[in-house]
């Protein structure tokens, strides 16, 4: 059963700092990886879909890595500012359904 | 486009009762699907359907059923609610891009069951 796991679960830091989150997959065996982004009390929202094909992806200030063979991937952000507080969620197909992350809460403060 | 449209947005139930969450959809997806988010547990899915007429189980579906009668309408049925099913509920909507299903959230309804 592939598992899902993201490191760290919060994360508090200043205005403009560059920063990494972290996700690893038990199951290698995936063609792709998705990062989505909840604010409170909404939705999720998709951010980056990277392939298995890919290295990595990028969007605006967001940069997403995976490496299939140890299991990982990291959302990097860059320059942060207060409006990218929120919760990151990454997840991995298993058939035809999405296993997710618990997610990475982010506050950047001002 | 709306997108992804639920209701309702909150629900307080009691123990017994039904009820269903409704969720709409006006971007032609085939495939939908309900999720579930708890505390320490993330989002788990409920039940899915790759097209109209087609619902298949997820991972946590006992309680819920779905039907999906048209494209663009997939509701959620509680039909004896249970203080367990105290959660939010997302339902989604996805199209496939290079073999991935790219998934579109409601906002969300949050169930109380007292």
């Amino acid at each position: 059963k592939q598992e899902v796991t993201q490191i760290p679960a919060a994360l508090s830091v200043p205005e403009g700092e560059n920063l990494v989150l972290n996700c690893s997959f038990t199951d290698s065996a995936i063609y792709n990886l998705q990062w989505f982004r909840q604010d409170p009390g909404k939705g999720l929202t998709s951010l980056l879909l990277i392939q298995s094909s890919q290295r990595e992806q990028t969007s605006g200030r967001l940069n997403a890595s995976l490496d299939k063979s140890s299991g990982r991937s990291t959302l990097y952000i860059a320059a942060s500012q207060p409006g990218d507080s929120a919760t990151y969620l990454c997840a991995v197909p298993s058939g035809s359904r999405l296993t997710f992350g618990e997610g990475t809460q982010l506050t950047v403060n001002p | 486009n709306a997108g992804v449209t639920q209701t309702p947005k909150f629900q307080v139930l009691k123990t017994g009762q039904s009820m269903t969450l409704q969720c709409a959809q006006d971007m032609n997806h085939e495939y939908m699907s309900w999720y579930r988010q708890d505390p320490g547990m993330g989002l788990r899915l409920i039940h899915y359907s790759v097209g109209a007429g087609i619902t298949d189980q997820g991972e946590v579906p006992n309680g819920y059923n779905v039907s999906r009668s048209t494209t663009e309408d997939f509701p959620l049925r509680l039909l004896s609610a249970a203080p367990s099913q105290t959660s939010v509920y997302f339902c989604a909507s996805s199209y496939s891009q290079s073999g991935a299903n790219v998934l579109t959230f409601g906002a969300g309804s949050r169930l109380t069951v007292l």
